[in-house]
């Protein structure tokens, strides 16, 4: 009865490679977003979709990508992996301005 | 803008004993604020929030925050710690005015309760 998932849990991955993160969510909500904690534990917004559209869109570079297919799923595409890259995802849900429920976390390693 | 700090790095008590966790927020409208835990390689929790209403609100595992709007803050309670309460508290707020959809998080703040 997973609330908020996201696959995978783990990636490792050498630099210049690209890779992808999915997030599904079954709480029936509108709202989804990506954050980045850092090894500082500091967390970032980085995207929110509400209704399949972008509402937040940070300073990120463009080679993070987002796309949210429908309401239950977005996704993370990340393209030419760099080091500082490496930290731990989150996504998370919410009914739009309540609370979110966040996923476990993907933690990304990049070589 | 909308900012939100946690001014303590680390709090440590003893078991049994009270415990109070700080934030203090900045917004231009009214605000949302609310308090997550986290656990150890875990995502964040969701502990309760402050909307409107009453100015104590009462939450999970016994968790309680007080909003004070005099002093902009939105300190987190407990009457009696246990040593499960250890983890990295976050405080987040979201201002009210305009279509925000944005939660702007504390730094956090790791809770130690000792036996």
């Amino acid at each position: 009865d997973t609330a908020v998932s996201q696959t995978p849990k783990y990636l490792v991955t050498q630099m210049g490679n690209d890779k992808s993160i999915k997030c599904e969510q079954n709480l029936g909500h509108d709202t989804m977003y990506w954050y980045k904690q850092d090894s500082k534990k500091f967390l970032k917004i980085m995207f929110s979709y509400n209704n399949k559209e972008l509402i937040i869109n940070e300073t990120v570079p463009n080679r993070f990508s987002p796309k949210s297919p429908d309401k239950a799923h977005l996704n993370l595409h990340i393209n030419s992996l760099e080091l500082g890259d490496s930290a731990v995802y989150f996504c998370a849900s919410s009914r739009v301005y309540n609370e979110q429920f966040f996923g476990p976390g993907t933690r990304l390693t990049v070589l | 803008a909308q900012s939100v700090a946690q001014p303590e790095d680390q709090v440590n008590v003893a078991e049994g004993n009270p415990l109070t966790v700080k934030c203090t927020y900045s917004v231009s409208g009214n605000p949302y604020l609310f308090w997550y835990v986290q656990y150890p390689n875990r995502g964040l929790q969701f502990l309760l929030k402050y909307i409107t209403g009453d100015n104590l609100v009462k939450g999970s595992y016994g968790f309680e925050a007080e909003f004070n709007k005099s002093q902009t803050s939105f300190h987190l309670k407990k009457p009696s710690a246990l040593v499960s309460d250890s983890a990295l508290y976050f405080c987040a707020v979201r201002d009210m005015r305009g279509s925000n959809y944005k939660l702007t998080f504390g730094k956090g703040t790791l809770l130690t309760v000792n036996p």
